[in-house]
Formats: structure tokens, sequence, C-alpha cells
């Protein structure tokens, strides 16, 4: 079965300063591996995603991510942070074919420090 | 595309009492997801359809929870004597086969 880890419950880091939120996977096969960000009370959404190709893709709001194989990792980047990025972070994966139910890690609480 | 819709956003109800959520997808997505998610967790998967059919339910989803969706449009999910263990926020999303999927804003449930 699939899973998700995300190491970091919380990251804390200072207005400008670069982000690296961690998340690794386990499924035997090629996943599909989504970022989503949920605010306080709302839903989530979609910061970006990874089916094939490319192993660097490019999200929304400024968000990147890279898929290492290797490592089993997804790991969600953003060159300079700003206040209104503090959310909460979720990494998700799908196995590819068969059921295809996405299945979350616990999250990362972003803090954004001015 | 107005997005995925639930209803209601807040429902708070007393221990033994039934609940029922909606959701309206996404147009003309045929996959809806259920799932659950407590304070300081991720999502946790409940149930998904595919058009009208009920594919697959978690353990999570013990006998009082039911949910339906007829004609594969809108979906709802029944909680019957409820628990205070089931205060969550449920949260409903869509897709159009196996690609990303968009969330509501969810339900949040309070069980006094």
């Amino acid at each position: 079965a699939q899973s998700v880890t995300q190491p970091d419950i919380h990251i804390t880091v200072s207005e400008g300063a670069s982000l690296e939120l961690r998340c690794n996977y386990s499924y035997g096969a090629t996943p599909y591996l989504f970022w989503y960000v949920q605010s306080p009370g709302q839903g989530l959404q979609l910061l970006l995603k990874y089916f094939s190709g490319d192993t660097l893709v490019q999200g929304i709001k400024g968000f990147e991510a890279e898929f290492k194989r290797s490592q089993s990792s997804f790991n969600l980047r953003k060159p300079s942070v700003h206040w209104s990025d503090a959310a909460e972070y979720f990494c998700a994966v799908a196995a590819s074919g068969g059921s295809y139910i996405p299945t979350f890690g616990r999250g990362t609480s972003l803090i954004v420090h001015p | 595309d107005t997005g995925v819709s639930q209803n209601p956003r807040h429902k708070i109800t007393k221990r033994g009492q039934n609940v029922t959520f909606r959701c309206d997808p996404i147009s003309e997505h045929n996959r809806l997801y259920w799932y659950r998610q407590t304070l300081g967790q991720g999502p946790e998967f409940l149930t998904y359809f595919q058009n009208e059919a009920q594919l697959e339910k978690s353990r999570l989803l013990s006998d009082r929870f039911s949910a339906e969706r007829p004609k594969g449009s809108f979906s709802t999910l029944e909680i019957q004597r409820t628990e205070q263990g089931d205060s969550a926020m449920y949260l409903c999303a869509s897709s159009q086969g196996q690609v990303e999927a968009f969330f509501g804003q969810g339900t949040r449930l309070t069980v006094v």
C-alpha cells in the first residue's frame, strides 16, 4: 500500500528566506505526486503535480518540487517566502492505475516570521 | 466551473443525532472522493465513487456511515447516531479520471 511521510510537523522561516518542505513516499511503481496547501478552516488547494516527464515541476505561487526516484522523495521548494505562505502543506501520492486513491501525509505547518 | 461545493460549511449536532452532508462536484467530473480530517492530521480517505458506483470504502467508514451518489452527480454522506469521535472536517473532492483531485471547502462537524 502507498504511504507518505512528511517528517517535519512545523517549519519556521523568516519572510524572504528560502523554503524546502520534505516529502517521502512509499510505492512500488511510478507514483503520481501532489502538493496541496490548506489555510485554516479551508479546503485544500493544489499547488503542483507530477505524473511523468521532467522531474522538476513548477506550480502556482512560485512553488516548485523535484521528484527523485532514487530517494523516493518529492520535496517542495520556494526561493523566497512571503508572509501569506503561512499555511499547512500536504504531500499526496496516488498509484497510477488500479483504484487510484490519493493518500496524504500528515502535513507540515509553515510559520513565517516577519 | 464553480468548483466543488459542500454544504453545510458547519454543523453542530448532539450526540446520537443523524447528520447528512452534501457535495456537488465539478460538473462532468466522474470521480468523487470523501475524506475526513482531524486537527493536526492530513485527510484520511473514507470512500470514492466513479460515476454512481461506490468502488471502495475505507475501514474508517463504520456501519454508521453511508454515502450515495445518485445519477453520478452530487453525493451525500450520512452519519447515523453520531459520536463525539465523529467531530472532524469532512472533505469532498472530485476529478475527471485518474488525475489531480479538486477539493471543496469542507464541512466542519462538531458533536456535543
